[in-house]
C-alpha cells in the first residue's frame, strides 16, 4: 500500500471556523490531489499540486485553499467552514510522468460542519 | 471537459455469479486512461483495474475484467465468481493521457455504483 496518511481522520467544527486538513506521503510522488466525496457526485477534485509550491484549482475549489511547502505534505484549508463543506475528503498521490498506474488514495477525513 | 457517467446507482449479485457494472464517458481526446476503483465500507479507495485507450486488448485482473469499447466510449467492469468481499461502491474514472502542461494525472470520477453481494 502507498504510504499516505491524512489527519485528522474525523473532525467536527462550527460554521465560520478555519479548518486545515493534512496529507502526508512517504512515496516522494510529484503529484498530490485533494478530492471531496458527496453522495451522488462521486469524487470531485478540489485542488492539486504538481510540485513544491506549485498548485492549481480543481472543479470545486471555491472556499478552499492549499499549500505545499514540502514534497511530502499537502495541506487543505477551509478559511471559514460552511455546512456545504461537510463531506469526506480524500488525498491522493500520483507518480505523474509516463506512469499509468492511476492515483493512490489516503484513508479519508470525515468533516462535519455544524 | 470530460464527463464520466455510471447509470446504475445500485446493483446486486448472488455469490459465485457474474455481474457487470456500466460506465460511459465523453471526451474529445484520443489518448487517455480509464480506471475502476473499489470503495468498501472502510472507505479506502482501492484501484481495481486500469485500461490504456491505445490498447485494444481488454484488461484483466484475476476475477475482474473490463469491456472497453472505444468507439462507443464505454468501459464496463465484469466481476466473475462474485464474493462477499466484493460488496462495495465502485467508481469509474477517466484520466487524460496528455503529458503536457500541469493537468497531468487528474481524475474525473463517475457517481459510483453500490454493489451488494447476496450469500
Amino acid at each position: 500500500d502507498a504510504g499516505i496518511t491524512q489527519s485528522p481522520r474525523h473532525k467536527v467544527t462550527e460554521t465560520g471556523t478555519p479548518v486545515t486538513l493534512r496529507c502526508h506521503q512517504t512515496e516522494n510522488h510529484r503529484y498530490m490531489y485533494w478530492y471531496r466525496q458527496d453522495p451522488g457526485h462521486g469524487l470531485r477534485l478540489i485542488h492539486y499540486s504538481y510540485g513544491v509550491k506549485d498548485t492549481d484549482k480543481g472543479e470545486v475549489s471555491d472556499g478552499y485553499s492549499v499549500s505545499r511547502s514540502k514534497t511530502e505534505d499537502f495541506l487543505l484549508t477551509l478559511e471559514s467552514a460552511t455546512s456545504s463543506q461537510t463531506s469526506v475528503y480524500f488525498c491522493a498521490i500520483s507518480e505523474g510522468g509516463l506512469a499509468n498506474r492511476g492515483q493512490y488514495f489516503g484513508p479519508g477525513t470525515r468533516l462535519t460542519v455544524t | 471537459a470530460q464527463t464520466v457517467t455510471q447509470s446504475q446507482p445500485e446493483m446486486s449479485v448472488q455469490e459465485a455469479e457474474t455481474v457487470t457494472l456500466s460506465c460511459t464517458y465523453d471526451t474529445s481526446e484520443s489518448d487517455y486512461y480509464l480506471f475502476w476503483y473499489k470503495q468498501p465500507p472502510s472507505r479506502q479507495m482501492i484501484l481495481v483495474i486500469r485500461q490504456e485507450a491505445y490498447k485494444q486488448q481488454n484488461a484483466t485482473e484475476n476475477r475482474f475484467s473490463v469491456n472497453f469499447q472505444k468507439a462507443a466510449k464505454s468501459f464496463s467492469l465484469k466481476i466473475s465468481d462474485s464474493q462477499l468481499g466484493d460488496a462495495a461502491m465502485y467508481f469509474c474514472a477517466y484520466r487524460s493521457g496528455n503529458a503536457g502542461g500541469t493537468s497531468y494525472g487528474k481524475l474525473t470520477f463517475g457517481q459510483g455504483t453500490i454493489l451488494t453481494v447476496h450469500p
